[in-house]
């Protein structure tokens, strides 16, 4: 079975570019959640979607938005990119939407120059 | 809000020795998990304590829950090779997310 899917798996946009990353959860689970994870730092929680509805949103500007789509694939969006910005982007998906274990992906490292 | 804290941030062990790892919450945590990251790698999943005081083993892994749930341990027997790594404690108060701590990254000597 395939796991929790992302792309791209790199990419580098400079300053003041918004981007797109995309996730594919487990099939058959229904939550997505984002996590942001600084070289050196743990993942830090951004959104988590469960059922196409937002669930929580982690301490980040509006900047950053999201969405879950019908088949609870889901899409990270950031507008206005900061260098501050560069981080490995972790998607996670599980089965429902209470927290229990998550699967990450193999995330899409940003670099912003 | 919510803040977990790990020490030691990194901790360098000669093979075959044992090592604990810790886990502090600011608030009490409604279940706590432990991942394991590989260098390059992405957070796997290793367990989740739920109850006060839990105790739970995994060969030579044993996970602590505290008895006031604000606290945690990780210790590892005999090191291995295989036991390098970042491990990460996650925090849960209920609600949607996990607040992370900032890890202990293991390096070993053979």
């Amino acid at each position: 079975d395939a796991g929790v899917t992302q792309s791209p798996t790199h990419l580098i946009k400079t300053r003041g570019q918004h981007v797109t990353l995309r996730c594919s959860p487990i099939s058959g689970h229904k939550s997505v959640s984002w996590y942001q994870q600084v070289l050196g730092q743990g993942p830090q929680f951004i959104f988590q979607y469960y059922e196409k509805e937002e669930r929580g949103r982690g301490n980040f500007p509006d900047r950053f938005s999201a969405r879950q789509f019908p088949n609870y694939s889901s899409e990270l969006n950031v507008n206005a990119l900061l260098l501050g910005d560069s981080a490995l982007y972790l998607c996670a998906s599980s089965p429902g939407g209470q927290t229990g274990e998550l699967f990450f992906g193999e995330g899409s490292r940003l670099t912003v120059l | 809000g919510q803040q977990v804290m790990q020490i030691p941030q990194y901790q360098h062990v000669q093979e075959g020795e044992d090592f604990t790892t810790y886990c502090n919450s600011s608030t009490t945590l409604s279940n706590i998990q432990w991942y394991k990251q590989r260098p390059g790698g992405h957070p796997v999943f290793l367990i989740q304590l739920v109850k006060s005081g839990e105790v739970k083993k995994q060969k030579r892994l044993t996970f602590q829950f505290g008895e006031a749930k604000k606290n945690s341990s990780l210790h590892i027997t005999a090191t291995q090779t295989t036991d390098v790594g970042t491990y990460f404690c996650a925090g849960n108060s209920g609600d949607y997310k996990l607040s992370f701590g900032a890890g202990t990254t293991v390096t070993v000597r053979a």
